[in-house]
């Protein structure tokens, strides 16, 4: 079963950009999509969008166009989400989740350990 | 755009069953599916394509749909299953959501 493993804390300034990875814990990412689901402190879970390392493609919420980048590196082994323009209501804490490309059914079963990000 | 809408907070006692609804046009055409958050945790799935369980998770969590309305239903509940739960589905051109979210207190 291959586990995710997200970077550690970020502290940014307004108007800055911030990039989150999330390892694959052995073996590659390539046989899932990846989503990035984020956490304001105290709110509810808000979805940012998807990324298929295999192929590249990405999916991103309608919120965070233009704003957001959802990128892979050759191995495959890690995805990034990367956020420019950062407020305050961008602080939060950062997820990535997995699920099998030939079983996109069965929802969303391994997740990172999370990324807070605090815009200040 | 597409909502999924829950409520705030549900309360039961230990050995009740508790039920959490969400509602949503999407829910009539799309899988929901239902995840457990417990404080400073990542979210667990525990319902998928709308009354499936993953494996590990107890049997006395369950789901079910009716329409626009689907159901988390817990049996039995125990003190360890006080948390908060969302659910989740998506509209037709694959843009996901989560509802609001529900704080179940066990009593």
């Amino acid at each position: 079963q291959v586990q995710l493993v997200q970077s550690g804390a970020e502290m940014k300034k307004p108007g800055a950009s911030v990039k989150v990875s999330c390892k694959a814990s052995r073996d590659t990412l390539a046989d899932y999509y990846i989503h990035w689901v984020r956490q304001a402190p105290g709110q509810g879970l808000e979805w940012m969008g998807w990324i298929n390392p295999q192929s590249g493609g990405t999916k991103y919420a309608q919120k965070f166009q233009g704003r957001v980048t959802m990128t892979r590196d050759t191995s495959m082994s890690t995805v990034y989400v990367e956020l420019s323009s950062l407020t305050s209501d961008d602080t939060a804490v950062y997820y990535c989740a997995k699920y099998p490309q030939i079983q996109p059914w069965v929802g969303l079963q391994d997740w990172g350990q999370g990324t807070l990000v605090t815009v200040s | 755009s597409s909502e999924l809408t829950q409520p705030p907070s549900v309360s039961v006692s230990p050995g009740q069953t508790a039920r959490i609804t969400c509602s949503g046009d999407e829910l009539a055409k799309q899988f929901a599916y239902w995840y457990q958050q417990r404080p400073g945790q990542a979210p667990m799935l525990v319902i998928y394509k709308d009354i499936e369980r993953p494996s590990g998770v107890p049997e006395r969590f369950s789901g079910s749909s009716s329409g626009t309305t689907v159901t988390l239903t817990i049996s039995g509940v125990q003190a360890e299953d006080e948390a908060d739960f969302y659910c989740q589905s998506a509209d037709s051109d694959g843009n996901w959501m989560f509802g609001g979210g529900t704080k179940l207190t066990v009593l």
